[in-house]
């Protein structure tokens, strides 16, 4: 079991709120991601951090954004939710090393709901 | 463009019985392929990696194969078991960046009855 944590698991919350999602872990990985779910759909890269005050936009574009303060911690906030943010949220890490085997560790994933 | 396509979508099986799962992919330079499982509403775990010297790797009744040829790989279920129900996902890295970048094929959706 990977030592990566993320709360809440699940949030209901109504348009307009600000949230963030909470991603820790505790294996002194420098790299950390987040990742967006939608059912049945791939993984989409939103976000990534090779370290402390590094982060950088993924693949699919998102409205929200990301801070790396601390190495264990790589928190994902919305200004203002909307329906359209609905989806799964999974934050991963891995540790530099070989590119041919580095292993990603995911988190159990935040479900968001916007009503 | 890199891609990542895997077969079938979904299956349903009895408990007991073997199966197999397809992924074909075009990510270039290719790195590695994984494949995770990911239980309902949860992150997924890694089952094997692959890099492509390799051609067949196993984790207990996991068995998967690499033809970095033809660009495919197979998950091989033995004696399936109820806990075995879940997404199975093929994932193939490239060497392009220092990231490493993940490319995350949709997932079979494997249902075991009893």
């Amino acid at each position: 079991e990977a030592d990566i944590y993320q709360t809440p698991r699940y949030l209901v919350i109504g348009t307009g709120k600000k949230i963030t999602l909470e991603c820790s872990q505790t294996m002194g990985h420098d790299k950390m991601y987040w990742y967006q779910q939608d059912p049945g759909m791939e993984l989409h890269l939103i976000h990534y951090s090779y370290g402390v005050n590094s982060t950088e936009k993924g693949d699919l574009s998102s409205e929200s954004t990301v801070s790396r303060i601390r190495t264990e911690h790589f928190p994902l906030t919305l200004e203002s939710a909307r329906p359209s943010h609905t989806s799964q949220y999974l934050c991963a890490s891995s540790k530099t090393g070989d590119l041919n085997t580095y292993e990603q560790y995911f988190g159990p994933g935040t479900r968001l709901t916007v009503t | 463009k890199n891609q990542v396509e895997q077969s079938p979508q979904s299956l349903i099986i009895l408990e007991g019985k073997n199966c197999t799962l397809q992924c074909n992919y075009t990510v270039s330079p290719f790195s590695n392929l994984r494949w995770y499982k990911q239980d309902t509403g949860r992150g997924p775990v890694s089952l094997t990696i692959m890099t492509f010297s390799e051609n067949t790797k196993s984790n207990g009744r996991y068995t998967a194969t690499l033809d970095a040829d033809t660009k495919q790989s197979s998950l091989h279920i033995t004696a399936s078991q109820l806990s075995d129900s879940a997404s199975y996902i093929c994932v193939v890295s490239d060497r392009g960046s220092t990231l490493g970048r993940l490319y995350f094929g949709r997932g079979t959706q494997l249902t075991v009855w009893p």
